[in-house]
């Protein structure tokens, strides 16, 4: 079993529509949790990082950890033409990606329909 | 241009020869990695590294080998490029603080083909 599981898609949603987006994990060391989002044929860009369990909030995006679970989520609000992408999730231990590498899932391709 | 720079964009070689996909940076970030993304796999790690002449191994390294003798370059060698080392190759950096959260900030990727 992979440590990080995310369900590759495609999720195609209407424009407008809150989208939320999933990701379980089996090591219970990691404390940062990320979300990139990619475009095609582009590098993975930072959405948004939480560190441990909570809530984080930036604009139309907020990211959810429950550590207890070993589940986080991304979700968008009022979603976009704009935010049709992949979207990745990431963790990593003690450093936040700086001192060990990423863990990442497989990515979810996600379609807003206009 | 600042930041996070990968020559060449897109690569296609034959098995068996030699590859070496080039990775540079301007930050002056202390680390460094290479990852590796497929379709079924995502992102996985080949190698790092802390700083110049430091290198570790990550998930996926047979294969590869790198080298660090600048701080702001960090190139990735297929010695005898295979048909399973058909990938996109990213390279990305981080300060590599010893507390709190390292942003690791992507290039845009090599495309690979291994004929």
């Amino acid at each position: 079993q992979k440590e990080v599981e995310q369900d590759p898609g495609p999720l195609s949603v209407p424009e407008g529509a809150i989208v939320s987006l999933n990701c379980t994990y089996s090591n219970s060391a990691f404390q940062y949790f990320m979300w990139y989002r990619q475009y095609s044929r582009k590098g993975p860009e930072l959405l948004m990082y939480t560190y441990s369990s909570g809530n984080k909030e930036d604009g139309r995006f907020t990211a959810q950890v429950d550590k207890s679970s070993k589940y986080i989520s991304l979700f968008i609000r009022d979603s976009q033409p704009s935010d049709s992408a992949t979207y990745l999730c990431a963790m990593s231990g003690r450093s936040g990606g700086g001192a060990d590498g990423l863990t990442f899932g497989k990515g979810t391709h996600l379609i807003i329909q206009p | 241009d600042a930041g996070i720079t990968q020559s060449p964009r897109y690569k296609i070689t034959e098995t068996g020869r030699q590859v070496t996909l080039m990775c540079h940076q301007t930050w002056s970030h202390s680390y460094m990695f290479w990852y590796r993304q497929d379709l079924g796999h995502g992102l996985r790690l080949i190698y790092y590294s802390a700083a110049a002449d430091i290198t570790d191994k990550g998930e996926v390294p047979d294969g590869y080998v790198v080298s660090r003798s600048k701080t702001e370059n960090f190139p990735l060698t297929l010695e005898s490029a295979t048909r399973s080392q058909t990938s996109v190759y990213f390279c990305a950096s981080s300060e590599g603080r010893l507390a709190g959260y390292n942003e690791q900030f992507f290039g845009p990727g090599t495309r690979l083909t291994v004929l």
